[in-house]
This record gives structure tokens, sequence and C-alpha cells, in this order.
């Protein structure tokens, strides 16, 4: 089954709102989570690193400003797009890493795809 | 950022054919994970390698972490079609989380 679950799957939000996604990590806890974001055909982007308790980590040419992350507690991260605009439109997906006896396996999130009309 | 190189692209077979698929880096890694990614969904795990020279299976899928800890590689073996789809790598240095990723292997097989 699904270790780590986002929601919404698919959102539609008009030009200049805002629009939050959330990221749980079902059976486990973590202290990190992963933001992506991934074009059509190519590959996942990591827009940030979130932390729990602390601010978010963020990748080179990602707007802190607009892609607010929130990481309140250990199972739950959350992607905030402010002021949404028709170029946010893509897919955007979390993942955490989970402990094993062997070493830290990544988990992802089922995705949720973002349309700004 | 750094992403890994993953060959072949794109793969088009014959129901039935045996897959081969890379992985190459300049840099070290401490585990390989390989996903699978279909449509509009995210990437789902399917072999993940924590040891040089470790070779693992997941039913016809078969994955190895290279000795030199800088490559992998993914067999898939009598594909059917629901294998079709998006296979991507993915490295982790020691100590941190954040994955590096191959372009991805798009395998499209034919009935």
């Amino acid at each position: 089954g699904a270790v780590v679950s986002q929601h919404p799957s698919r959102v539609i939000c008009k030009s200049g709102t805002s629009v939050k996604i959330e990221c749980r990590s079902l059976d486990f806890q973590a202290t990190t989570m992963f933001w992506y974001r991934q074009f059509p055909k190519q590959s996942l982007m990591l827009m940030a690193t979130s932390n729990e308790g602390s601010k978010a980590t963020y990748e080179q040419g990602v707007e802190k400003d607009k892609f607010l992350i929130n990481h309140a507690s250990l199972t739950l991260s959350t992607l905030t797009v402010t002021s949404a605009h028709p170029e946010d439109s893509s897919f955007y997906i979390c993942s955490a890493g989970k402990r094993r006896v062997k070493g830290n396996t990544i988990y992802f999130g089922e995705g949720s795809w973002l349309t700004v009309v | 950022g750094q992403q890994l190189n993953q060959s072949p692209q794109s793969m088009f077979i014959q129901e039935g054919e045996d897959v081969s698929m890379n992985c190459t880096s300049s840099s070290i890694f401490n585990t390989w994970l390989w996903y699978k990614q279909d449509p509009g969904e995210g990437p789902v795990l399917l072999i993940a390698l924590y040891k040089a020279g470790e070779l693992t299976s997941n039913g016809r899928l078969t994955a190895q972490f290279g000795i030199t800890r800088k490559d992998s590689f993914l067999n898939i073996s009598a594909s059917i079609p629901s294998d079709v789809g998006i296979y991507f790598c993915a490295g982790q240095g020691q100590g941190a989380q954040k994955l590096v990723f191959g372009q991805g292997t798009r395998l499209t097989i034919n009935p």
C-alpha cells in the first residue's frame, strides 16, 4: 500500500489565488520531506527540502515566497503555491525517506496536478 | 543540478523481450534506487540497492549496484504490456536523503 500520500490529486484554481498541497508519511515519521515539480516528458526537478520544525531549504531558482513550505509535524508537510499563475500549472510530487535495516529508502507520493486558469 | 546519465532514453520492444537499462555517474553513491512512473502518477519504488556489488531481484526485475559505486543497471525479463512506463534511476549520497535522478527511460511495448 501507499507509504507516502498526497492530497489533493488534482486541483484547479483561479489565477491570483493560493492553493495548498499536503504530503503525509503514512506509517513512519519523516523529519525531512522533499518537494518536486515535473514538466511533461521530463525528470523530477527538486524544488525544496522540507525540514520538520525549521525552515525549508530551497533549490536555486525556486522562489521561497512563491512556494511556501511548512513541515509542522513529523508526518505532514505542505506546499502552498501563492498568487498562482498559469505558468505554475504542473505536476507536483513529494517524497519522504523511510529508515530500513539496510538504509534509507525514499518513497514518493501519488503526485498532485495543479491547473491554474 | 547534478544528474545521472541514464540510457537508453527510450526503448521500443516486442512483448516477451528482455529489457536492460543503466545509469552512470561521475560521483560515488551509497544507495541506488530504481523507480517506475506511470502517466499522471508519482514514481513507484521497484528496487533499492544499498551495497556495492549487490544484485537484487523483484519478480521479473533485477538490478545491480556497480562495484565502483558509480553505476547501476536494471533488467526486466519477459516484458509484458504493464511494464510500459518511464523508469528512473536515482542515486543517494552518504548521509544525504536528497536524490539525484537519471533522465528516465521510456519503455514502449508492442503487443
